[in-house]
């Protein structure tokens, strides 16, 4: 059983349109994360949600707007998507509120093509 | 605000043989934990090991192992006897309390 999973792996869409992304864990972790790894493979953390709570939120556009329905899933939806958005993203999760001190899991990533 | 820096973009090494790669980072927080992370081409990110600040014991995991020196906010790994498979991008990242700050990367390539 994969621990973190993302849906859909790859995206291509045309700039404008609205797209989401999906994320579960079943490692019964309380804290999400989405990263964003830009072309030079740079990665860096967008949002942080414990227990559906969001914890961090960095400088972020507000067309990014994730969601937490439970503990287990963290989605993330953007909206009037641009060029600069392609880039593959990551969820990851982690096991206490604390959890920038515990080891992190990754899900596999979404690569996105904004066309 | 912390950072992470990995001074070697890319690296190559004969399989078999031992390399290192280097990584520093900068904080004022006196409670943290640095990590190794490897992205194979198949782009899933790996934990390869994880040294908590607290402890003087160097962090070790098969053929891998670190060498922290925290006076100096330094952070190696050391990949002995490499092989075809360790061929990724590695990432040293730091949390303290608050997220997980990675490195550039160093792109590793082990030739047979």
């Amino acid at each position: 059983d994969t621990a973190v999973s993302q849906t859909p792996k790859y995206l291509v869409t045309q700039m404008g349109n609205d797209k989401s992304i999906k994320c579960e864990q079943n490692l019964g972790h309380d804290t999400m994360y989405w990263y964003k790894q830009d072309s030079k493979k740079f990665l860096k953390i967008m949002f942080s949600y414990n227990n559906k709570e969001l914890i961090i939120n960095e400088t972020v556009p507000n067309r990014f707007s994730p969601k937490s329905p439970d503990k287990a899933h963290l989605n993330l939806h953007i909206n009037s998507l641009e060029l600069g958005d392609s880039a593959v993203y990551f969820c990851a999760s982690s096991p206490r509120e604390r959890g920038a001190q515990e080891t992190q899991y990754f899900g596999p990533g979404t690569r996105l093509l904004v066309l | 605000a912390q950072t992470v820096t990995q001074s070697q973009p890319e690296m190559s090494v004969q399989e078999a043989e031992t390399v290192t790669l280097s990584c520093t980072y900068d904080t004022s927080e006196s409670n943290y934990y640095l990590f190794w992370y490897k992205q194979p081409p198949s782009r899933q990110m790996i934990l390869v090991i994880r040294q908590e600040a607290y402890k003087q014991q160097n962090a070790t995991e098969n053929r891998f192992s670190v060498n922290f020196q925290k006076a100096a906010k330094s952070f190696s790994l050391k990949i002995s006897d490499s092989q075809l498979g360790d061929t990724a991008m590695y990432f040293c990242a730091f949390t303290g309390y608050e997220k997980l700050t990675f490195g550039t990367g160093t792109r590793l390539t082990i030739i047979p």
